[in-house]
């Protein structure tokens, strides 16, 4: 199968520091990974699209200097949220495409977070 | 852009019955993939069945399966002989060119 792990799971912070949340395939090169916000009992939101070895594509309304984007390699990518603030709180997934081909998607577990 | 529509926040059924959830979406692309997660407490999304928009032959996984109307757009799924694991939030999902759209979801419940 194909495994996607974010490390951590729920992380706990004050306002104003950084988080960063890192997002694996594990069994599978990835090109593209996707981070999602969804609130609770709502859908999946994009925020935007990390590509390897480039900038990450955002979604309009996503501040790209708020939610720092890296995708190093073909099994990495990570989330920092600079100077986070109580509305940053909520549930963060990423997803991968492998990069061999396939339309499907990959989720990893989520990330909650949550700013004092 | 692409709209994903699931019009029943929430349904419910008889544990061993069959439920069929509803999706519709818009589109003016003509290639594109379709897909069913579910999501359950633990809120890992997981992947139930896909459907590409090419094929006719409509998917079927086990004890789930899809009714694809291309034309109509409309990507609705049905579990049967419902089982009290299948419990979860189901979300209906586009992928055209670019990335993956979601629907609202519909909150499935299997009641022993």
């Amino acid at each position: 199968g194909a495994v996607v792990s974010q490390h951590p799971s729920r992380v706990i912070c004050k306002s104003g520091t950084s988080v960063k949340i890192e997002c694996r395939s594990l069994d599978f090169q990835a090109t593209t990974m996707f981070w999602y916000r969804q609130f609770p009992k709502q859908s999946l939101m994009l925020m935007a699209t990390s590509n390897e070895g480039s900038k990450a594509t955002y979604e309009q309304g996503v501040e790209k200097d708020k939610f720092l984007i890296n995708h190093a390699s073909l099994t990495l990518s990570t989330l920092t949220v600079t100077s986070a603030h109580p509305e940053d709180s909520s549930f963060y997934i990423c997803s991968a495409r492998r990069t061999s081909g396939g339309e499907t998607q990959y989720f990893g577990p989520g990330t909650r977070l949550l700013v004092l | 852009a692409q709209t994903v529509t699931q019009s029943q926040p929430e349904m419910s059924v008889q544990e061993a019955e069959t439920v069929t959830l509803s999706c519709t979406y818009d589109t003016s692309e003509n290639n594109y993939y379709l897909f069913w997660y579910k999501q359950p407490p633990s809120r890992q999304m997981i992947l139930v069945i896909r459907q590409e928009a090419y094929k006719q032959q409509n998917a079927t996984e086990n004890r789930f399966s899809v009714n694809f109307q291309k034309a109509a757009k409309s990507f609705s799924l049905k579990i049967s002989d419902s089982q009290l694991g299948d419990t979860a939030m189901y979300f209906c999902a586009f992928r055209g060119l670019n990335d993956m759209r979601f629907g609202a979801g519909t909150r499935l419940t299997v009641k022993p």
